[in-house]
């Protein structure tokens, strides 16, 4: 089955500094989402991006399909940011038979 | 207030009982789903329901059982877990119109098997 590989798998920032998240995925895709999970556990929606680029305040996204990648910028970054994130592939067909990777554990320190 | 509510948010079972979980979508969606993430492993799909009919079951053991009355709604009835069933189960909807849509997830119910 089609493999989602995140890295880094851990990130410390300093509150106001930039990142990138970055995602591969071995096989063509359906979809393509970014996910925050918060400390409660739940998934919160970041960008639904099977191909292009995406903006939403601080956060873009973009997806290259042809090359099986996609990466997630925060800019600016705050405490708040902190958190898990996972991108989720849906390789054909039913675009919410989601698989997950190992997701991105981002700490920002104030 | 999110568009997939899950009831309880935390539960405390012991190895014989029987409990349920539920989830109600509001987002019109036709497709619901339940997801397991257990610690340290990712997400793992349970089972997929389109338009109330269950179209995978992802080799998950008969203890967990699942029903979709309708297409706002889905259990997960549990009995007899074991302690390594131990997680937080996840909900999620979506709408499959053959055009592709993003999944909306739930908040969880962090289940302890005793």
């Amino acid at each position: 089955g089609i493999q989602v590989e995140q890295s880094p798998p851990d990130l410390i920032l300093q509150e106001g500094a930039n990142s990138t998240l970055r995602c591969n995925f071995s096989d063509s895709v359906n979809n393509l989402q970014w996910f925050h999970q918060n400390p409660w556990g739940q998934l919160i929606n970041l960008f639904y991006i099977p191909s292009g680029t995406k903006q939403n305040g601080r956060l873009s996204a973009t997806t290259v399909a042809t090359e099986r990648y996609s990466l997630l910028y925060i800019s600016s970054s705050q405490t708040t940011d902190s958190g898990v994130y996972f991108c989720a592939v849906a390789p054909s067909g039913n675009t919410g038979k989601l698989i997950f990777g190992q997701g991105t554990t981002l700490q920002v320190k104030p | 207030e999110t568009g997939v509510t899950q009831t309880p948010r935390h539960l405390v079972m012991g190895m014989t009982n029987k409990k349920s979980l539920k989830c109600e979508q509001h987002l019109g969606h036709n497709a619901m789903y339940w997801y397991k993430q257990s610690a340290k492993k990712p997400l793992e799909l349970m089972f997929v329901y389109n338009f109330k009919e269950q179209t995978e079951n992802n080799s998950v053991p008969s203890r967990f059982s699942p029903e979709c009355p309708n297409s706002s709604h889905l259990f997960l009835h549990l009995h007899t877990l074991q302690p390594e069933d131990s997680a937080l189960y996840l909900c999620a909807s979506s709408q499959q119109d053959g055009v592709g849509a993003e999944a909306f997830f739930g908040q969880g119910t962090r289940l302890t098997v005793v």
